[in-house]
């Protein structure tokens, strides 16, 4: 997805807090998600925000919304060793109705 | 019994040869897509359907077809596969935007090895 850009390896430790970044190109897009992709598996929706937002907070995962430079965030508190996954970052192309992927975001936690 | 069904799951075949993999769905959802997973490349979509009748190519479509056979099921066919080919395929639902949040359901994945 070269719309959607997000690094593609992060590393942290157990206990601590994750950052994953992504900007975005379509700034008329209703929804912005975070898709989680554990090993061998498909990709489950982890959280959403609505463009009318700046803040969603949903347990340990905070998503933060700057639609001035289209950027999102998702944090994840006190990660944990089951956290390791590929996290992506998605927009919804009004223009298109469809979804548009990043290119995955591997975090690592070190037990 | 999962709600987005592929198969197969993983599949090795020789350049040439003609595949198809099949998908699909209990949720009831009149969206379909087929997404590619290359690594550090993410999903890119290769067809999408919006009901039956209905069939787009998506960014990546050369080289690909797809058959929209019923409100449930989808399948994608390469006609003469290549080794660029090899690569995670995933089939994907949804409701549209408008009447939800536009969220995708994705099976489980089909590991397609060209040689």
């Amino acid at each position: 997805g070269e719309d959607v850009e997000q690094s593609l390896f992060l590393s942290v430790r157990e206990g601590d807090s994750s950052v994953i970044n992504c900007t975005y190109t379509d700034s008329s897009s209703t929804y912005l998600y975070w898709y989680k992709q554990e090993p061998g598996a498909g990709l489950q929706l982890l959280t959403y925000i609505f463009s009318n937002m700046d803040m969603k907070q949903d347990q340990r995962l905070t998503v933060l919304l700057n639609k001035k430079d289209k950027h999102l965030s998702l944090r994840i508190a006190d990660t944990q060793t089951g956290d390791s996954a590929i996290y992506f970052c998605a927009e919804e192309k009004t223009s298109y109705d469809k979804v548009i992927f990043g290119p995955g975001t591997s975090l690592s936690v070190i037990p | 019994d999962a709600d987005v069904t592929q198969t197969p799951r993983n599949r090795i075949t020789k350049t040439g040869k003609r595949i198809m993999l099949e998908c699909s769905q209990t949720k009831g959802h009149d969206r379909m897509y087929w997404y590619r997973q290359d690594p550090g490349l993410g999903l890119r979509l290769i067809y999408y359907s919006f009901d039956v009748k209905d069939i787009n190519k998506g960014e990546i479509s050369d080289g690909y077809s797809v058959s929209r056979q019923a409100q449930a099921k989808f399948s994608l066919s390469l006609e003469s596969a290549i080794p660029n080919q090899t690569a995670l395929y995933f089939c994907a639902t949804s409701d549209p935007v408008g009447q939800n949040t536009g969220e995708l359901f994705f099976g489980e994945g089909s590991r397609l090895t060209v040689l």
